[in-house]
């Protein structure tokens, strides 16, 4: 079944160690996001891809960064997670065209930083 | 402030009942989604409503919209356990690609 796939589930790293998850899909969708989930909150949208054009939300912080290196795969780098950064990160994909508005979630990453 | 605000934050009900959830927003839109979330999992789109329709319909939803007061409904007929979950409004700030999501309503339904 066509999905979006996000490695790993959980992740657990250290106060200024940078961390990478990564995100992957089958559905062959240009737009991809990433969103930032804390607990019992709405998800807040960092930035989204569409296709190779990067579009950073203004209040995202420097810390974190996006690559997006072929359709498939997306990855979101945090260069020095803060304990503010411990949340759940939630990868989303949606197509262009007269359904773009329908995101396709994966599970979601829980980031815990000790 | 965040585009959709929801209510009730929480809403506890029996298996059968009807629960119903209300997103407001602020700035003009083209469209409103409904999305699920079970328990520490990905969210589900639901049903997408655009700002020309008042209602709609899916199974055991009805989504309504009144752009005139910024505001939709979410109305979950005949719940089931199974229904129990976070419930969050999405709308598109008027444009684009970004999506702003509501805090949520957190539904129990009881057995």
């Amino acid at each position: 079944d066509a999905m979006v796939i996000q490695n790993p589930r959980y992740q657990v790293t250290q106060f200024g160690k940078p961390v990478t998850l990564s995100c992957s899909q089958t559905l062959n969708h240009n737009v991809m996001y990433w969103y930032q989930q804390k607990s019992s909150q709405a998800p807040k949208l960092l930035f989204h891809y569409y296709d190779k054009d990067f579009n950073n939300e203004a209040d995202t912080p420097d810390n974190f960064q996006s690559r997006r290196p072929n359709t498939s795969f997306c990855f979101l780098d945090i260069r020095s997670p803060g304990l503010g950064d411990a949340a759940m990160y939630l990868c989303a994909t949606s197509a262009t065209g007269i359904l773009s508005y329908e995101q396709y979630f994966g599970p979601g990453t829980r980031l815990t930083v000790t | 402030s965040q585009q959709g605000e929801e209510d009730p934050q929480a809403l506890s009900i029996q298996e059968g009942e009807n629960a119903t959830m209300n997103c407001s927003y602020k700035t003009s839109i083209n469209n409103l989604q409904w999305y699920r979330q079970n328990s520490g999992r990905g969210l589900v789109h639901l049903i997408l409503i655009r700002s020309n329709e008042r209602e709609k319909h899916s199974g055991r939803l009805r989504v309504t919209l009144d752009t005139s007061k910024k505001s939709s409904s979410l109305l979950i007929t005949a719940s089931r356990a199974a229904d129990t979950a976070s419930y969050f409004c999405a709308t598109d700030g008027g444009g684009g690609f970004k999506t702003i999501f509501g805090a949520g309503t957190r539904l129990f339904v009881k057995a």
